[in-house]
């Protein structure tokens, strides 16, 4: 168990439709990110928050929002789903956002599925 | 642009023997290298990490690694698999400078008993 925790764990839902994943970072970790896992697409990192503000945006679609709030827990909001956002969606945290010495420590996951 | 490479989508190896996933990278820069495990259904667990200092990195579950900068490679090694360790396997980099993961393919580690 990494300590970061994710709900809901599945999500099946329509085209066109908006979901909110949730996670929860290690305590004492500041730093959040999000990363999409798909067949076609692999691992992809999708952004991430440090202490309440956006500090890196990878290949994130603009239908897609994300924040973090004052408790350190985080949302990613997907919106106008389609089809190809099925996938699973991990949130990782680190301690500190200082670069690559920062283990990041992954949830488990949630399995969102489009239909 | 950064890129990792895992050549092998599968390997396959008898319970004893030794292991070896491989995983090579290109950047510019200092690259930091992580290794990560998936098994079904869970999360990606991480295994060890080289970030500097010595080539050779060991790390959870008995696993090592060793860091080659002429090559660019960072492959996973253990000396005598179980069949326990059969799962998806994942190389990563971090740049210096920035603070995502770009991950490998994956490697499906099969281990038979």
């Amino acid at each position: 168990d990494s300590g970061v925790t994710q709900t809901p764990k599945h999500l099946i839902t329509a085209t066109g439709q908006r979901v909110t994943l949730r996670c929860s970072p290690r305590s004492g970790d500041l730093s959040v990110y999000w990363y999409q896992q798909s067949l076609d697409q692999g691992l992809q990192f999708l952004i991430q928050y440090y202490n309440g503000e956006e500090r890196a945006k990878g290949n994130i679609l603009e239908r897609f929002s994300a924040q973090q709030f004052p408790d350190l827990h985080s949302e990613l909001n997907l919106s106008s789903l389609e089809l190809g956002d099925s996938a699973l969606y991990f949130c990782a945290s680190s301690a500190i956002i200082a670069g690559g010495t920062d283990t990041q420590y992954f949830g488990p996951g949630t399995r969102l599925t489009v239909l | 642009a950064q890129s990792v490479a895992q050549p092998e989508d599968q390997v396959n190896v008898a319970e004893g023997n030794p292991l070896t996933v491989k995983c090579t990278y290109s950047v510019s820069g200092n690259p930091y290298l992580f290794w990560y495990v998936q098994y079904p259904n869970r999360g990606l667990q991480f295994l060890l990490k080289y970030i500097t200092g010595d080539n050779l990195v060991k790390g959870s579950y008995g696993f090592e690694a060793e860091f080659n900068k002429s090559q660019t490679s960072f492959h996973l090694k253990k000396p005598s698999a179980l069949v326990s360790d059969s799962a998806l396997y994942f190389c990563a980099v971090m740049m210096d400078s920035s603070y995502k993961l770009i991950f490998g393919s994956g490697t499906r580690l099969l281990v038979r008993p």
